[in-house]
């Protein structure tokens, strides 16, 4: 079985510009959520979606968003890029049984973004 | 405050050896789930164990134990038979509620270097 895929692994942006990362969970999977990995913050939650809705939101600002389609795939997008979002994002996919075995979450290899 | 505190910046461990990795977390809630990721220099985040807060049993998985202490609110890992492949930052995470949410809440981790 595949594991969970992020497109692009790499990426350079300069600031204002916007990004948008990729990720394909685990077939079966409906759950996808998205962290992002700082020296500074360590890893922290960025949103979930599941059957193509946001059930749950970490405290980043709006320039932040994400949408899921119809076959899982889900896309986070950053606008108005600034330098502190230079991270690692990293996708997990589950199959979304919470407070069971099942819950458990795979994660993606990330995408190692860097704002100029 | 710190909902997942991990003490140990850093470690290390003879090669072969058991080691012990410390978690403490703060919840209120009643029905948890507690993981433990790994993470190499490649960046993927990869799960080795999982314990709900229900379980009565520690939770293992191979060389991984988790020494679950509810009472003291603590989840420790223990690796047995270190090997040199297990140098790798760890990360102790905890997921809130039955809310059908995957929200994982991580600690800052512990970098475990194994010496030969």
């Amino acid at each position: 079985k595949a594991g969970v895929t992020q497109t692009p692994r790499y990426l350079i942006k300069t600031r204002g510009q916007q990004v948008t990362l990729s990720c394909s969970p685990i077939s079966g999977h409906r759950s996808v959520s998205w962290y992002q990995q700082t020296p500074g913050q360590g890893l922290q939650f960025l949103f979930e979606y599941f059957s193509e809705t946001q059930r749950n939101k970490g405290n980043f600002p709006g320039r932040f968003s994400g949408r899921q389609f119809s076959n899982s795939r889900s896309e986070m997008n950053v606008s108005t890029l600034e330098l502190g979002d230079s991270a690692l994002y990293l996708c997990a996919s589950s199959l979304s049984l919470a407070g069971s075995k099942g819950g458990e979450q795979f994660f993606g290899p990330g995408t190692r973004l860097t704002v100029l | 405050a710190q909902k997942i505190t991990q003490t140990q910046p850093g470690m290390f461990v003879q090669e072969k050896e058991a080691v012990t990795l410390d978690c403490t977390y703060d919840t209120s809630d009643q029905s948890y789930g507690l993981f433990w990721y790994k993470q190499p220099s490649s960046g993927e985040m990869i799960f080795l164990i999982y314990q709900g807060s229900y379980d009565e049993q520690n939770a293992t998985e191979g060389r991984y134990s988790l020494n679950f202490q509810k009472a003291r609110k603590s989840a420790n890992l223990v690796i047995s038979a270190s090997q040199l492949g297990d140098s790798a930052m760890y990360f102790c995470a905890m997921r809130e509620g039955t809310g059908g949410y995957n929200k994982l809440i991580f600690g800052a981790g512990t970098r475990l270097a194994v010496h030969p």
